[in-house]
């Protein structure tokens, strides 16, 4: 039952520190996603990836890289830390096949907070 | 773009009293459209959906109906329980690759007993 893994749950870095948020899932999903959540403003899109070896930029990807070097992980590098990053991060899955069924259905990790100091 | 907006929060509630979260859409086309809700310390999850305009999804109690004529897809229960609250967004699709939709702002429910 473990689905979409995320770590860590919690961190704090300095402006100018690095770090990578770490993603897994076990459904075998090759469609990926990093989100970024801020209060009163829902989720923005960061990345996506469609299969392993395949990303590409979402709605807010400026300071942010990924990979996707398996189908299983998708992690997340945040480069030079800066305030403006302070926020929640959730990775997410989806079924490969567009179904009438899962339309829409993104499954979510528990999500990553990260403040910035 | 595909965009949504989301009735402004929060919304406190008591136990078993009626609950509507509006949620109004700018689309091309009739996308599919879907609510998630988001219990505190945990990720989202799908709510319910509805994949065609006059389409009702409906799961837990909860019910929400695409309205194409008035660009509405408003989320309603009828007698809302305190292990309903959450944070409840509305969704579509951002573009026109599957999975990447695009979310409203999210309504924070409370329910007190």
């Amino acid at each position: 039952n473990a689905g979409v893994t995320q770590t860590p749950k919690f961190r704090i870095l300095k402006i100018g520190q690095s770090m990578t948020l770490q993603c897994t899932q076990d459904m075998n999903h090759n469609y990926m996603y990093w989100y970024r959540q801020d209060p009163g403003m829902g989720l923005k899109l960061i990345y996506y990836s469609v299969g392993a070896g395949i990303t590409d930029k979402g709605e807010v990807p400026n300071g942010y890289n990924v990979s996707r070097s398996t189908t299983e992980d998708f992690p997340l590098r945040l480069e030079l830390a800066a305030p403006s990053q302070t926020s929640v991060y959730f990775c997410a899955s989806s079924y490969s096949k567009y179904t009438t069924e899962n339309a829409g259905e993104l499954f979510f990790g528990e999500g990553s907070r990260l403040t910035v100091l | 773009g595909n965009s949504v907006t989301q009735m402004e929060g929060p919304v406190t509630l008591s136990e078993e009293a009626f609950l509507t979260i509006n949620c109004t859409y700018t689309a091309t086309g009739y996308p599919s459209l879907f609510w998630y809700v988001q219990y505190p310390g945990e990720g989202l999850q799908l709510l319910l959906k509805a994949t065609k305009a006059d389409d009702k999804g409906s799961n837990k109690g909860f019910e929400a109906t695409y309205r194409k004529e008035t660009t509405s897809f408003h989320l309603e229960k009828g007698s809302v329980q305190v292990s309903d609250s959450a944070v409840y967004f509305c969704a579509l699709p951002g573009g026109t690759s599957y999975g990447k939709l695009t979310f409203g702002q999210g309504t924070i429910l409370t329910v007190h007993p």
